[in-house]
């Protein structure tokens, strides 16, 4: 079946780059997310890669994509307090358009 | 402007009655969701409309009933509510049923069923 999996938490100091990693089992995904919840809020799209992509850049956030050990990260340069959050990696089922799978969270904890 | 909004946000109450949780996105999308969210905050679909049609409707209690009045609102009603139905709804909106990754959520509605 489909599944989606990350660690469940990462601490890094501010100033530091946060790598946080996600697995996924549909290798027929033709995008890939990144949501960010922010405490007692709701998620925010961050980012996301296509599927014949394996490298995505935007500002301080890096997504790697490497299709072939279906294994997504996303990077987070000069991490600063304000980035600590729970982070979900999603993909979109290809075997129920419209159904959106994500992993469990990684809660990342930024130390001043 | 709150883009998507639900109400209420917090919904104490005891086991066994009915209540309701109501979300409007005033961005024009045509596609509305509810989620789940449990207190591992492992997150889980429910239900999606396209246009007030059902086109997600995952393996909930038939207790759940969700209705779309017009595409901008989608509203959630729980009957006989149970302990484990305690988490925090979403509600979210996407431009269209193929845009279904790029989703605007709520703040989410926390229920605690006692």
């Amino acid at each position: 079946g489909e599944d989606v999996e990350q660690s469940l938490f990462l601490s890094v100091r501010e100033g530091d780059s946060s790598v946080i990693n996600c697995t996924y089992t549909d290798s027929s995904s033709t995008y890939l997310y990144w949501y960010k919840q922010e405490p007692g809020a709701g998620l925010q799209l961050l980012t996301y890669i296509f599927s014949n992509m394996d490298m995505k850049q935007d500002q301080r956030l890096t997504v790697l994509l490497n299709k072939k050990d279906k294994h997504l990260s996303l990077r987070i340069a000069d991490t600063q307090t304000g980035d600590s959050a729970i982070y979900f990696c999603a993909e979109i089922s290809t075997s129920n358009t419209g159904k959106l799978i994500f992993g469990q969270g990684t809660t990342l904890q930024v130390k001043p | 402007d709150t883009a998507v909004s639900q109400t209420p946000k917090y919904l104490v109450t005891q086991m066994g009655n009915d209540k309701s949780i109501k979300c409007e996105q005033n961005l024009g999308h045509d596609t509305m969701y509810w989620y789940k969210q449990d207190s591992k905050k492992f997150l889980k679909i429910m239900f999606s409309y396209n246009n007030k049609e059902l086109i997600i409707n995952e393996t909930v209690p038939n207790r759940f009933s969700p209705k779309s009045p017009d595409k901008a609102h989608l509203n959630l009603h729980i009957n006989s509510l149970e302990l484990g139905d305690s988490a925090v709804y979403f509600c979210a909106s996407s431009q269209d049923a193929a845009t279904t990754g790029e989703l605007f959520f709520g703040e989410g509605s926390r229920l605690t069923v006692l």
